[in-house]
């Protein structure tokens, strides 16, 4: 089955900088690649997502890339801002929401004022 | 836009006890709902896949006796943690294939047992 590895686990960034958070996939049949935020004892919150005939998509300060032959997808958030800090999830799975949805372990980022 | 409705959103019950957790779909038909577990600072773990008028789907390790996943109509499954033990305590969600957005979260259940 599917197996979706997160990194870094923790980031800290100064606000105004950008983050980076990296995803890799290991199943190739997969086909959509959301990520989440999520704030303490709330549900996942969708933020952006990616269909694996896209490379790139982009919404105001937030951005995903996919490289299909590498099998990662990467989240970039640039000009931080403090309610940026949360945890972020990574996720795929086969066809859009017909398919079980595998996470990533997940990163705290941290905006640093 | 699809909304999924989740409740209990926290519950205490005590050790040997059983919990039920519903999840409905609202505005849209839910043919399959997913179930998720998320221990303090870890992931959603993929618990079991409910399918509507068919028995459910467990994932590795997952005790199908003990948590018991009903589906019945198209807009409710439920989740029952059966004789609860404080290594449950944990945020139990739901989600479903919604519209757009691809997947639909409940809002989730806090379980402490004690």
């Amino acid at each position: 089955g599917e197996n979706v590895e997160q990194h870094p686990s923790t980031l800290s960034v100064q606000e105004g900088d950008s983050a980076v958070i990296k995803c890799t996939y290991s199943d190739s049949a997969s086909n959509y690649f959301p990520w989440y935020k999520q704030e303490l004892g709330k549900r996942p919150q969708l933020i952006i997502d990616i269909r694996s005939n896209v490379g790139e998509k982009k919404d105001q300060r937030i951005a995903v890339t996919l490289n299909k032959t590498a099998k990662h997808f990467s989240l970039h958030i640039t000009e931080t801002q403090p309610e940026d800090s949360a945890v972020y999830f990574c996720a795929a799975s086969i066809s859009q929401g017909a398919q079980k949805l595998v996470f990533g372990q997940g990163t705290r980022l941290t905006i640093n004022p | 836009g699809a909304v999924v409705s989740q409740h209990p959103s926290w519950v205490i019950c005590k050790s040997g006890t059983s919990v039920k957790i519903e999840c409905r779909s609202l505005d849209f038909q839910a043919t399959t709902m997913f179930w998720y577990r998320q221990f303090p600072k870890q992931s959603l773990m993929l618990m079991a896949t409910s399918n509507e008028g068919s028995k459910a789907t467990y994932e590795q390790g997952v005790e199908k006796d003990k948590f018991l996943i009903n589906h019945a109509s198209l807009t409710l499954s439920t989740l029952t943690v059966t004789s609860a033990h404080p290594e449950d305590s944990s945020f139990y969600i739901c989600s479903a294939p919604g519209w757009g957005t691809g997947y639909t979260f409940g809002s989730g259940t806090r379980l402490t047992v004690v």
